[in-house]
């Protein structure tokens, strides 16, 4: 079967460091992914693996390892518009499975 | 176009009717996805797309649901004899190249808000 888990909320500070975790289970791996999604909106593309390894972007870093089925997902520097729920996104074998997402919320 | 549409943005019916959503991918974006998405949860997946044929089914909870993309463009989600449970917001996604790495990046619309009643 196919499985993705991560956390359902998360709290943290401006200002501050937060890590989001992914672990998955998949027939398959073709790349993991992690979107954004502000609440009544569409998900919008933050980050992409394939390799092992951290991948950055600005305040923006994600990680992997294959062998663990392991993601996480770093924000830095937090900002009040960092308030989103965070989709971990895995492409098995042909289609790609979303996590149900993590909900942060940064407080002041 | 500029990025992915879908129409309408709200549709309220009620149960047992029929509705059709469409979505209109990026130009050029040969993969199409269709996604259900509850509150609080992440997008379900439905049925993927490549080029007019439907390459993974498998997501589609029962035969009321239907997609078509006759063109390998635009694509319709019909659904017969709704149910209340269908209410949630349907979200199309597509991508240029699936299985290709970070081409494989899916651009999602801004999703169509089903209610049935």
């Amino acid at each position: 079967g196919q499985n993705i888990d991560q956390p359902t909320e998360m709290t943290a500070t401006e200002g501050a460091i937060v890590q989001i975790n992914c672990t998955y289970q998949t027939s398959g791996f073709n790349g993991l992914f992690w979107y954004q999604q502000h609440a009544g909106e569409a998900p919008t593309f933050l980050s992409y693996n394939v390799l092992d390894g951290l991948e950055e972007k600005g305040r923006f870093s994600s990680f992997l390892s294959r062998s663990k089925g392991y993601s996480y997902l770093l924000l830095k520097e937090l900002q009040m518009k960092d308030s989103a729920s965070y989709l971990c996104a895995v492409r098995g074998r042909d289609k790609i499975i979303f996590g149900k997402g993590t909900r942060l919320h940064i407080l002041p | 176009g500029a990025g992915v549409s879908q129409t309408p943005s709200n549709k309220v019916t009620e149960k047992g009717k029929y509705v059709e959503l469409r979505c209109d991918p990026i130009s050029g974006h040969t993969a199409l996805y269709w996604y259900r998405q509850s509150l609080g949860q992440g997008p379900e997946f439905l049925i993927y797309f490549q080029g007019t044929g439907a390459a993974d089914d498998s997501g589609l909870p029962n035969d009321r649901f239907f997609a078509v993309r006759p063109e390998g463009s635009v694509s319709t989600l019909k659904i017969q004899r709704t149910e209340r449970g269908d209410s949630a917001v349907y979200l199309c996604a597509s991508s240029s190249q699936p299985g290709t790495g970070a081409a494989d990046t899916q651009y999602f619309g801004p999703g169509t808000r089903l209610t049935v009643l």
